[in-house]
C-alpha cells in the first residue's frame, strides 16, 4: 500500500523569504504524485502533479516541485512567499489500479510580515 | 460551472441521529470519493466509487454507508452517529477513463456530534 509523510508539521516564513515543503512517499511502483493547497475553511485546490516526464514541475501561484525517484521525494518550492500562500499544504499520491489518493498528514505554514 | 458541491456546509447532530452527506459534480467524471479530514491526520479515504453501480471501503469505512445513487451523485450517510464522527467530510470526483488525472474537492461538511 502507498503511504506519504510530511515530515514538518508547521512551518512559519517571513514575507519574501523562499520555502520548501518536504513529502517523502512509499510505493513500489512509479507514483502520481499531487501538491494540493487548502486555505482556513475552504476545500482543497491543486497546486500541481506529477505523472512522468521532466521531474521539475510547475504549478500554479509560482510552485514547482521536484520528483527524486532516489530519494522517495516530491518537494514544494517557492522562491518568494506572500502573505496569501499562509494555508495548509498537503502532498498525495495516486496509485493502484483505481488510483485512489493516499494524502500526507499536511503542513501548515504561516508567513509572517 | 459548480464543480464538486456538498450539502449541508455544517450539521450538528446527536449521538445516535442518523443524516445523510450528499455530493453532486456536474463534469462528468466516473469516479467518486468520500474523505474525511481530521488534525493531525490529512485525509482519510471512507468509500469511493470507481464508475456508477460500483462502491468500495477506503481505510476508515466503520459507520458509515455510501450509495452512488448515478453518475453525478454519490452520498455518505452515518446511520448512528458516534462523535468520533466529528470531522470535517470532503467528496471528490475524478475522471477516470484517462486513469491520470487529478482529483476535485468540494467544499466540505463540517459535521460536529455532542
Amino acid at each position: 500500500a502507498q503511504s506519504v509523510t510530511q515530515p514538518d508539521i508547521h512551518i512559519t516564513v517571513s514575507e519574501g523569504a523562499s520555502l520548501e515543503l518536504r513529502c517523502n512517499y512509499s510505493y513500489g511502483a512509479t507514483p502520481y504524485l499531487f501538491w494540493y493547497v487548502q486555505s482556513p475553511g475552504q476545500g482543497l485546490q491543486l497546486l500541481l502533479k506529477y505523472f512522468s516526464g521532466d521531474t521539475l514541475v510547475q504549478g500554479i501561484k509560482g510552485f514547482e516541485a521536484e520528483f527524486k525517484r532516489s530519494q522517495s521525494s516530491f518537494n514544494l518550492r517557492k522562491p518568494s512567499v506572500h502573505w496569501s500562500d499562509a494555508a495548509e499544504y498537503f502532498c498525495a499520491v495516486g496509485a493502484g489500479y483505481d488510483y485512489k489518493l493516499s494524502f500526507g498528514a499536511g503542513t501548515t505554514v504561516t508567513v509572517r510580515a | 460551472n459548480a464543480g464538486v458541491t456538498q450539502t449541508p456546509k455544517f450539521q450538528v447532530l446527536k449521538t445516535g441521529q442518523s443524516m445523510t452527506l450528499q455530493c453532486a459534480q456536474d463534469m462528468n467524471h466516473n469516479s467518486m470519493y468520500w474523505y474525511r479530514q481530521d488534525p493531525g491526520m490529512g485525509l482519510r479515504l471512507i468509500y469511493y466509487s470507481a464508475s456508477e453501480g460500483t462502491t468500495d471501503k477506503g481505510e476508515v469505512p466503520n459507520g458509515y454507508n455510501v450509495s452512488r445513487l448515478n453518475k453525478r451523485e454519490f452520498s455518505l450517510r452515518l446511520e448512528s452517529a458516534a462523535p468520533s464522527q466529528t470531522s470535517v467530510y470532503f467528496c471528490a470526483s475524478r475522471d477516470n477513463r484517462d486513469r491520470i488525472t487529478e482529483a476535485f474537492f468540494g467544499q466540505g461538511t463540517r459535521l460536529t456530534v455532542v
